[in-house]
């Protein structure tokens, strides 16, 4: 995942539109992957996830787009609410590495309405 | 309602304090983890257990303590020993010791502050 340090990149988008939130990853044998939503002071909610066999998946107004070519992962949210405003993480695991679940840097989206 | 529950949400620390910080779930995982959560980044990995009297490092276990004497219960102690305690800490669940499994459940924080 990003690492962006202090200052998290933020996406502003209107009410209704659709967003797309980005994260990069860096190892090549992770298998499995998960977005999480995350509001102002509360622990994060699993919100998708997709492993290395697909290249998309399709949840309640979310979309997951995997390209492991690239090793690059969206998540997509139609009709954005100003429910959708909070961070969002995206999260990679290696099949081998057991319990250890690495964290991109995370993604803020604000919702305008 | 089955959950995570951390406990204290807010907690004030003088320098050279130990504290611990309380996490219990009642869903019956397997599986449970601590975070460290600084401000604008990713979740990084202190500790976890996979099985009640076991506990393995994660990548920032220096100046932390886990036990695991219960399968419910997984404090996590913040010793004098940590540089940096300022944080944000997450504890969470998964049904099974394997990742690629199922989801992490998370719960809602704990905020320490060392004055």
């Amino acid at each position: 995942g990003e690492s962006v340090g202090l200052h998290l990149p933020t996406l502003s988008v209107q009410e209704g539109d659709n967003s797309i939130i980005n994260c990069a990853y860096s190892n090549s044998a992770s298998d499995y992957f998960i977005w999480y939503k995350q509001e102002s002071g509360k622990g994060p909610q699993f919100i998708i996830d997709i492993r290395s066999n697909m290249d998309k998946r399709q949840g309640q107004r979310v979309t997951v787009l995997l390209n492991k070519t690239v090793k690059h992962l969206s998540l997509q949210i139609a009709a954005t609410q100003p429910g959708d405003s909070a961070v969002y993480f995206c999260a990679e695991i290696e099949g081998n590495a057991g319990n250890m679940l690495t964290f991109g840097g995370g993604t803020r989206l604000m919702v305008k309405p | 309602d089955g959950g995570i529950t951390q406990s204290p949400k807010y907690l004030f620390r003088k320098e050279g304090q130990n504290v611990t910080l309380s996490c219990e779930q009642n869903l019956n995982h397997d599986a449970m983890y601590w975070y460290r959560q600084d401000p604008g980044q990713g979740l990084r990995l202190i500790y976890y257990s996979q099985i009640v009297n076991d506990f393995q490092k994660g990548d920032i276990a220096e100046g932390y303590s886990v036990s695991r004497e219960k399968k419910e219960s997984f404090p996590l102690t913040v010793t004098s020993a940590q540089k940096n305690p300022t944080a944000f800490y997450l504890c969470a669940s998964s049904i099974f010791a394997s990742m690629n499994t199922g989801e992490l459940f998370f719960g809602e924080g704990s905020r320490l502050t060392v004055l």
